[in-house]
């Protein structure tokens, strides 16, 4: 079983939908959760930095934790076709970790 | 200019053959990565090093090998190249928990 698990899509929805993408986790160690975005032909790129369980909320986006179900999940409001990309989760223990955990990725489109 | 930089961007090579990615950055963290990802697995990791004089071994670290010529240097490389090292590597810095990445090397093994 993988540390991390996302379902890798692909998800197909028309703007302005509300999107919500997840990964579950299975070691109950992770402390520090991010999202990361990934444009074609592009490298990924941090999107959302969050700690331990709650919400953050950025703009469109909103990342959630849930620590004692082992989900996180990430909401886009008013999706735009600007934000068709592959979203991968990533997780790590401690701040100063050697590693990052990543999940498989979802990608994404959204249609105009 | 680009943060982390990598080169090439795009290579086919033979089955075989010696072949080393290379990757600088401008961020002057300590910490750098190398990635490969593929369809449906993600970023899996293949090294890492904390410092010049530190090199660590991934999860996929057979077949590969690297090298940390300076602080903002780390080079990946493919001894004998097979098809199945057809992928997309990434290099990355970083401190704490944020990374950031290159654009890619995009990498077929014929």
């Amino acid at each position: 079983q993988k540390e991390v698990e996302q379902d890798p899509g692909p998800l197909s929805v028309p703007e302005g939908a509300i999107v919500s993408l997840n990964c579950t986790y299975s070691n109950s160690a992770f402390q520090y959760f991010m999202w990361y975005r990934q444009y074609s032909r592009k490298g990924p790129e941090l999107l959302m930095y969050t700690y331990s369980s709650g919400n953050k909320e950025d703009g469109r986006f909103t990342a959630q934790v849930d620590k004692s179900s082992k989900y996180i999940s990430l909401f886009i409001r008013d999706s735009q076709p600007s934000d068709s990309a592959t979203y991968l989760c990533a997780m790590s223990e401690r701040q100063g970790a050697q590693k990052l955990v990543f999940g498989q990725g979802t990608r994404l489109t959204i249609n105009p | 200019d680009a943060d982390v930089t990598q080169t090439p961007r795009n290579r086919i090579t033979k089955t075989g053959k010696r072949i080393m990615l290379e990757c600088s950055q401008t961020k002057g963290h300590d910490r750098m990565y190398w990635y490969r990802q593929d369809p449906g697995l993600g970023l899996r990791l293949i090294y890492y090093s904390f410092d010049v004089k530190d090199i660590n071994k991934g999860e996929i670290s057979d077949g590969y090998s690297v090298s940390r010529q300076a602080q903002a240097k780390f080079s990946l490389s493919l001894e004998s190249a097979i098809p199945n090292q057809t992928a997309l590597y990434f290099c990355a810095t970083g401190a704490e928990n944020i990374q950031y990445f290159g654009a890619g090397t995009r990498l077929s093994v014929l």
